[in-house]
């Protein structure tokens, strides 16, 4: 089965700073999707950034960025120029491209510090 | 337009009672989900419908049992709540059941069962 994990609890940044969040993953599958959300204080679950694992280059979304290490099963979120708005739980999740359930981490609850 | 809802979106009941969990999407996908997210904010896939048809049915009490009367709706009805059934309920669409989608999620229910 396969299982993600995010090693760091919680983690905080200065506003205008740059931080990483971390994510690793354990599959036996050779193609699969990675997926970073994000849940704020409202509950509500919004996808920040996507990536195809067949794809090297590493997917970009205005300032959020992730860094994919296929060998290493390692796929973090970086988030540049952090904002106050960017304070809430991320959660890192997998999906096998033949299946439709997304397996979720632990999260990571970021602070933004003004 | 709100994409994916879900009514209500607190419930608070005693243990032993039945209630149920509404989700709508206008999102015209094929696929829906429910998904639990527990006290320590892990979130694990419970069902998966795809075209009205059960495709996810994970190791849950047989107490919980979704219902699809068309596709753009998911309810989830639970039978003799019981205290551990506390936690927030979301409801997710995707286009299709396989393949590079994002997954849309609802508000969530949070459900404290007293």
């Amino acid at each position: 089965a396969q299982t993600v994990t995010q090693s760091q609890p919680e983690m905080s940044v200065q506003e205008a700073e740059t931080v990483t969040l971390s994510c690793t993953y354990d599959t036996s599958e050779s193609d699969y999707y990675l997926f970073w959300y994000k849940q704020p204080p409202s509950r509500q679950m919004i996808l920040v950034i996507r990536q195809e694992a067949y794809k090297q280059q590493n997917a970009t979304e205005n300032r959020f960025s992730v860094n994919f290490q296929k060998a290493a099963k390692s796929f973090s979120l970086k988030i540049s120029d952090s904002q106050l708005g960017d304070a809430a739980m991320y959660f890192c999740a997998y999906r096998q491209t033949s299946g439709s359930r997304l397996t979720f981490g632990e999260g990571t609850q970021l602070t933004v510090n003004p | 337009d709100t994409a994916v809802s879900q009514t209500p979106k607190y419930l608070v009941t005693q243990m032993g009672n039945d209630k149920s969990i509404k989700c709508e999407q206008n999102l015209g996908h094929d696929t829906m989900y429910w998904y639990k997210q527990d006290s320590k904010k892990f979130l694990k896939i419970m069902f998966s419908y795809n075209n009205k048809e059960l495709i996810i049915n994970e190791t849950v009490p047989n107490r919980f049992s979704p219902k699809s009367p068309d596709k753009a709706h998911l309810n989830l009805h639970i039978n003799s709540l019981e205290l551990g059934d506390s936690a927030v309920y979301f409801c997710a669409s995707s286009p299709q059941a396989s393949g590079f989608y994002e997954q849309y999620f609802g508000p969530g229910t949070r459900l404290t069962v007293t």
